[in-house]
């Protein structure tokens, strides 16, 4: 069964401080892996997007890595900011159809305090 | 910035009522979807549409209703509103190069 898991379910930081969330992963066979902020109330908004040939991309403070070897990708944020405080959703993408199947984790939710 | 919006953001309605979410993208998508999202939980497909004339369902079952007859809008309609229906739904468009991006979202509360 095709799933995405991340982790923590829920984190809170100290503003300035570093944080790295974790996405696990079996859909199969693998397209692209993106990373989404969703603020409370609103839609998410893409912070990156991954394919299998690449290990790491980042976007400002935002650093996203994938072993597509293992399925994990991860989301390191640095220096965080109030700001940063959402939901942070893993996608994950499929090539077994023409609609690009989205697997949709939970969700890790990120609170940053000053 | 992606311009692709939802309205209205936020409505409470009774049982029974018929409603329509709107959602419209001006960057010439032809792939649309709505999502259904209880809040702490994932996002579920419940609607998708390749282009105009084209709406499938998704992965959860929905009592809703979807049209597509021009590129830029896919509303959504519930024909009786019931209190399981309160949730948030997202709508969100692809673009050629896979990027999606979704709209503000619709917050529904049945009473």
């Amino acid at each position: 069964k095709n799933q995405v898991e991340q982790s923590p379910q829920s984190l809170i930081i100290l503003e300035g401080k570093n944080c790295t969330l974790q996405c696990n992963y079996t859909v199969s066979p693998f397209s692209n892996l993106r990373w989404y902020k969703q603020d409370t109330g609103r839609g998410p908004v893409s912070l990156t997007i991954m394919t299998f040939s690449e290990n790491t991309k980042s976007n400002g403070r935002y650093t996203a890595t994938l072993d597509a070897d293992t399925k994990q990708s991860s989301l390191h944020i640095t220096a965080s900011q109030l700001s940063d405080s959402a939901s942070y959703i893993c996608v994950v993408s499929d090539r077994g159809s023409t609609l690009g199947r989205l697997y949709f984790g939970r969700g890790t939710q990120l609170t940053v305090w000053p | 910035e992606a311009d692709i919006y939802q309205t209205p953001r936020y409505l409470v309605i009774g049982t029974g009522k018929k409603i329509t979410l709107e959602c419209s993208q001006t960057m010439g998508h032809d792939k649309m979807y709505w999502y259904q999202q209880d809040p702490g939980m994932e996002l579920h497909l419940i609607h998708y549409s390749y282009g105009v004339n084209s709406t499938e369902k998704g992965d959860l079952s929905s009592e809703s209703t979807v049209s597509r007859i021009r590129t830029e809008h896919f509303p959504l309609t519930l024909e009786s509103a019931r209190p399981s229906h309160t949730s948030q739904y997202l709508c969100a468009s692809i673009e050629q190069g896979g990027e999606q991006y979704f709209g503000p979202g619709t917050r529904l509360t049945v009473t």
